[in-house]
């Protein structure tokens, strides 16, 4: 079984430059989280769709920040302007409804180093 | 509203002793309660998970946890370390009626002594 799928694994951008991550979830999975990971702050949840639709987008860091999901097998996650303290990696999950016991499954990330 | 404390952001054991990763969390109603491994440059991996029935729970790779209401914790063991377990290791917690999304610990970075 394909796993969740992100690209690019790696990205290496100016600051100011726009930044377009790409997230593929697992077939049949309904559920879609958009999280980032840094040192300093652990593991974040920054949004999280269900059927495509953003249920709570409270964790996005600022207006730079967007998600969208256009249909049930991708999602971007975009930075526009991108800044250096957005370095992170970003990592993409799923999961299947069935109520809140349902793991997630996580794709390998994308490291993110905005110079 | 919830929160999960892993105690120790590192721990270090030899190679065949017993590992003990400390996960406490904090929530208003009974939770459902996980564990996740991340390996160097990979996503996280579900090890284990608590919902209902046995509080000991077996997972993959020899490791348990066992929940304790009464404590309200949830830690990780495993009798006897190997160097492959050598990982970062997330608790966290859901609500069993809530919205469909995990609270995540600030992890234990777990190294293995030869």
């Amino acid at each position: 079984d394909a796993g969740v799928i992100q690209s690019p694994r790696h990205e290496v951008t100016e600051m100011g430059q726009e930044v377009t991550l790409r997230c593929k979830p697992i077939s049949g999975h309904d559920y879609l989280f958009w999280y980032r990971q840094t040192m300093m702050r652990g593991l974040e949840l920054l949004i999280y769709f269900n059927n495509n639709v953003p249920i709570d987008d409270s964790g996005m860091p600022e207006d730079r920040f967007s998600a969208k999901m256009p249909n049930a097998s991708f999602s971007t996650l975009k930075i526009q302007p991108s800044e250096p303290r957005d370095s992170a990696v970003y990592f993409c999950a799923s999961s299947v409804t069935g109520g809140s016991n349902q793991p997630q499954h996580f794709g390998d990330g994308t490291r993110l180093s905005i110079l | 509203a919830q929160s999960v404390t892993q105690l120790g952001s590192h721990v270090s054991v030899s190679e065949g002793a017993l590992v003990l990763l400390r996960c406490n969390y904090s929530s208003s109603v009974p939770p459902y309660l996980f564990w996740y491994v991340q390996y160097p440059n990979q996503g996280l991996q579900l090890l284990l998970k608590y919902t209902t029935g046995a509080t000991l729970v077996k997972g993959i790779n020899g490791f348990e946890a066992e929940f304790k209401k009464s404590e309200t914790s949830f830690h990780l063991t495993k009798p006897s370390a190997h160097m492959s377990d050598a990982a970062e290791y997330f608790c966290a917690v859901s609500q069993i009626q809530g919205a469909q999304k995990l609270v995540f610990g600030q992890g234990t970075r777990l190294t293995i002594n030869p």
